[in-house]
């Protein structure tokens, strides 16, 4: 039982270069999230995911695309990097519960993988 | 507004000691989660401690306490008999349930760093 995986665990790049950041949990989690960390400003969310085939953007989603082709797999696609996106990626899945009645849905934590950390020159 | 304030952005204390590190967070949503998570230099997140908003207790995992005040929408951690290890990044996040949420997404706050001194 790996967790949540993330490839690769560095990578540099040229400006308007592309690339993709690939996130892969064995949990069978209905719900991944893509983050983003920068100094002192915690941990922001890019898009996520409800379940597989679907997406949504999250707080600071621009210059990002993403895929749930696979209820494993959640890839974070970069089309044409800047150096605003120099940062560290992390990758989370996480699953809910229903209460009596259907309701209050809870949330269990969000398992996070290992991290990314990109640099664009 | 921001959803989760951390005012302190450097903690220290000593070996044996505890601390608080604090946080407050602002919702309107009746259903929500309150986490912790440390980040050591080494990069990753890991989960150490969680509140539910109906949870008439508060949490307590070992070492770490959250001292869960509702009316003041506080939500601290409180590390007892702090260790060397115990050195890293303290991140305060929630998460908003209920109808209509964003399904599960934290909102984090800036973080603590946290220096544990011999």
């Amino acid at each position: 039982n790996a967790g949540v995986t993330q490839t690769p665990k560095f990578r540099v790049l040229k400006t308007g270069q592309s690339m993709t950041l690939l996130c892969a949990q064995d949990m069978n989690h209905e719900y991944m999230y893509w983050y983003r960390q920068d100094p002192g400003m915690g941990l922001r969310l890019i898009h996520y995911s409800v379940g597989e085939g679907t997406t949504a953007k999250g707080e600071v989603p621009d210059g990002y695309n993403v895929s749930r082709l696979k209820k494993q797999n959640f890839l974070l696609g970069l089309e044409s990097a800047a150096p605003s996106q120099t940062s560290v990626y992390f990758c989370a899945s996480s699953y809910s519960k229903t209460g009596l009645a259907g309701w209050p849905r809870t949330y269990n934590e969000q398992f996070f993988g290992p991290g990314t950390r990109l640099t664009v020159l | 507004a921001q959803k989760i304030t951390q005012t302190q952005p450097g903690m220290f204390v000593q070996e044996k000691e505890a601390v608080t590190l604090d946080c407050t967070y602002d919702t309107s949503d009746p259903s929500y989660g309150l986490f912790w998570y440390k980040q050591p230099s080494s990069g990753e997140m890991i989960f150490l401690i969680y509140q539910g908003s109906y949870d008439q207790q508060n949490a307590t995992e070992g070492r770490y306490s959250l001292n869960f005040q509702k009316a003041r929408k506080s939500a601290n951690l409180v590390i007892s008999a702090s260790q060397l290890g115990d050195s890293a990044m303290y991140f305060c996040a929630m998460r908003e349930g209920g109808r209509g949420s964003t399904l599960g997404r934290l909102y984090f706050g800036r973080g603590t760093q946290l220096t544990v001194w011999p």
